[in-house]
Order: C-alpha cells, then sequence, then structure tokens
C-alpha cells in the first residue's frame, strides 16, 4: 500500500490563480478529509467526505471546494487564491479495526500564495 | 470529545525514556485515548491508543490512571528521530465525527 498519497508536494501560487491539490489513497477507505496547518498552530479541518459523492464542510471550508466521485481520490481546490491561504495542507484518510477509528496522512502540500 | 490538556514543551535526554502527560478530567466511559505525533513538516502519525488498560506497541506504551482521567505516553528509549509534537485526543472510539488536534507537546530529544 502507498497509503495516503498527496500532490504537489511544493506550490507558489499568484493571488487570484486557482488550483487543485491531489490526494489519493489505496486503502479503501470511506472517509477522507482535508487539513490545514499555519505556522505554530493545529491541523484545522477544511472539508471530509464519509463516502463517494458525499462531502461536507469542516472548520475553516471558506475559499476551497471539493469533490468525491471515487473511493480512491479526494481534491481539494482553491477557486481563487488569497495569501491569507498560505499553508501545509494535509489529506487523511480513516481506518477502523475492531471498533476503534484511526487516521493516515499524507505527507502534506506546502502552499504558498504570493 | 473530551477536552485534554498537555504541556506546551518537553526535553529528554537520547536514550533515555520520555513521558508524556495528558490530562483529560472529563473523559467518558466509551472515549479513548489516542497519542498522534508530528514529526517536523510530515504528516500526523498514529501512535497508539487505549480505553481502561495499559497498552503497549512496537512504538510506545500507553499508562492510563485507573480513574482515567490522565494519561502518559512512554517513549521507552528515545532518539532524536522522536523530536516532534505529539498531541493526545480523546474521542469515542466508534466516533463518526472529525478529528480535532490541539496544541500538543512539542518533545525535544537531545543529545
Amino acid at each position: 500500500n502507498a497509503g495516503v498519497t498527496q500532490t504537489p508536494k511544493f506550490q507558489v501560487l499568484k493571488t487570484g490563480q486557482s488550483m487543485t491539490l491531489q490526494c489519493a489513497q489505496d486503502m479503501n477507505h470511506e472517509y477522507m478529509s482535508w487539513y490545514r496547518q499555519d505556522p505554530g498552530m493545529g491541523l484545522r479541518l477544511i472539508h471530509y467526505s464519509v463516502g463517494a459523492g458525499i462531502t461536507d464542510q469542516g472548520e475553516v471550508p471558506n475559499g476551497y471546494n471539493v469533490s468525491r466521485s471515487t473511493t480512491e481520490d479526494f481534491p481539494l481546490r482553491l477557486l481563487s487564491a488569497a495569501p491569507s491561504q498560505t499553508s501545509v495542507y494535509f489529506c487523511a484518510s480513516r481506518w477502523e479495526a475492531r471498533g476503534v477509528k484511526g487516521y493516515t496522512f499524507g505527507s502534506g502540500t506546502r502552499l504558498t500564495v504570493v | 470529545d473530551a477536552k485534554t490538556t498537555q504541556p506546551p514543551s518537553m526535553d529528554c535526554a537520547e536514550g533515555r525514556a520520555a513521558n508524556l502527560p495528558c490530562n483529560h478530567s472529563t473523559i467518558s466511559g466509551n472515549e479513548y485515548v489516542y497519542w498522534y505525533r508530528q514529526i517536523h513538516s510530515q504528516g500526523p502519525q498514529y501512535i497508539i491508543h487505549g480505553l481502561k488498560n495499559n497498552e503497549t506497541n512496537e512504538m510506545a506504551s500507553l499508562i492510563i490512571t485507573e480513574d482515567r482521567k490522565s494519561s502518559t505516553l512512554i517513549l521507552p528509549h528515545a532518539t532524536l528521530r522522536d523530536t516532534a509534537v505529539y498531541y493526545c485526543i480523546v474521542r469515542s472510539g466508534g466516533s463518526q465525527g472529525n478529528l480535532i488536534f490541539g496544541k500538543g507537546t512539542k518533545l525535544s530529544v537531545k543529545p
């Protein structure tokens, strides 16, 4: 298993540009989510999905769109990038074992908006 | 999910045991204690979880007090690669809710 794969690892955008952060998992996990992490802070939930065709908002959804057309992929779209969206973005999928749920995270995408 | 309290930072000498405390005084009976860590610039990594009994795996041990109001994550022989932010999270095992991270404890392992 490759686990959770995020691309790209680094990206620089100009204000107003749009882009899509890719996230893929090969573990057949139904639940996937996107977090952002700003310097010195914990992770904040942006959007999540409990299965293909179902998405919902997290704590900080503004400026981001998601879709979930397959179990494997959960892309995050920035519609019109702003400097406030400079952050490190992590994608995660959720596993379950013996009634307990845990999370597997990708290695992150470091985004700078200038 | 119950609130947790962790010290913001700790130091540990390489090769010694690192003991990271977590208070969760409002934990309810069906809530588990989870530990994750985040090594610099990487995604968080699951370490261990427990309900009532002490737990051990290849990464760490988890000691939960009898009243379950606090717990300690133990890294028995800390290495420099264990330098990371450690997050203690309390939530019900079957929770469909999203994982919420606090600020964690920054563990610095020193030579």
